[in-house]
């Protein structure tokens, strides 16, 4: 079935560092939708991507999806102990579920 | 609204006791899903229902998982008999409808614990 890689697997950085994860598909995908997991909470939806190359902003997040929307990627810009979490890219499968990566755990250092 | 209800938060059991776990999905949400986490699996979908009806449980493990929903509020996810293996943390979601227009509510979630 279809399947994402989500790298780094992990990420440290300092306060004030930026912070990118990646989303990878060997196939072409669809849509796809990102989420943040706090520590010890439940997945939150952030954003949906559907448009080849479309980028979107909220505040210090910028999200890409890929020309070939076969990759996309979350950017933070000047990371904060508040963006600490882990986050995944869920792509939308064939029947309109989603397909949730690995995840990327950040953790930011004050 | 409250958002998603799910209950227990909490249960540890014994090897071969039956666990059921339940879920208040959004009010209006026509879809809801059942997911499982794990360090070593992630987020897994078990299985999803529209306006009750399961309609995709591929991602159940085995004959031991069952899941119902008898009505728009209410579904419940059963593991009989439950194993070690099924340590979890269980999450149910619930949306208007399907990707792309619409982003899924998670629950707080049930972790479970199978001595």
């Amino acid at each position: 079935g279809q399947q994402v890689m989500q790298i780094p697997q992990y990420q440290h950085v300092q306060e004030g560092e930026d912070f990118t994860t990646y989303c990878n598909s060997s196939t072409t995908l669809s849509n796809i939708q990102w989420y943040k997991q706090r520590p010890g909470g439940h997945p939150v939806f952030l954003i949906q991507l559907v448009k080849s190359g479309e980028v979107k902003k909220q505040k210090r997040l910028t999200f890409q999806f890929g020309e070939a929307k076969k990759n996309s990627s979350l950017h933070i810009t000047a990371t904060q102990t508040t963006d600490v979490g882990t986050y995944f890219c869920a792509p939308g499968g064939s029947q309109g579920n989603l397909i949730f990566g690995k995840g990327t755990k950040l953790s930011v250092k004050p | 609204d409250a958002g998603v209800i799910q209950s227990p938060r909490h249960e540890v059991t014994e090897m071969g006791q039956e666990v059921t776990l339940r879920c208040k999905p959004i009010s209006g949400h026509d879809y809801l899903f059942w997911y499982r986490q794990t360090m070593m699996r992630g987020l897994e979908l078990l299985i999803y229902f529209n306006n009750n009806v399961p309609i995709d449980d591929s991602g159940m493990p085995e004959d031991r998982f069952s899941a119902k929903m008898p009505n728009a509020s209410f579904s419940t996810l059963k593991i009989q008999p439950s194993e070690p293996r099924d340590s979890a943390v269980y999450f149910c979601a619930s949306s208007l409808g399907l990707a792309p227009y619409n982003e899924q509510f998670f629950g707080p979630g049930t972790r479970l614990t199978v001595l």
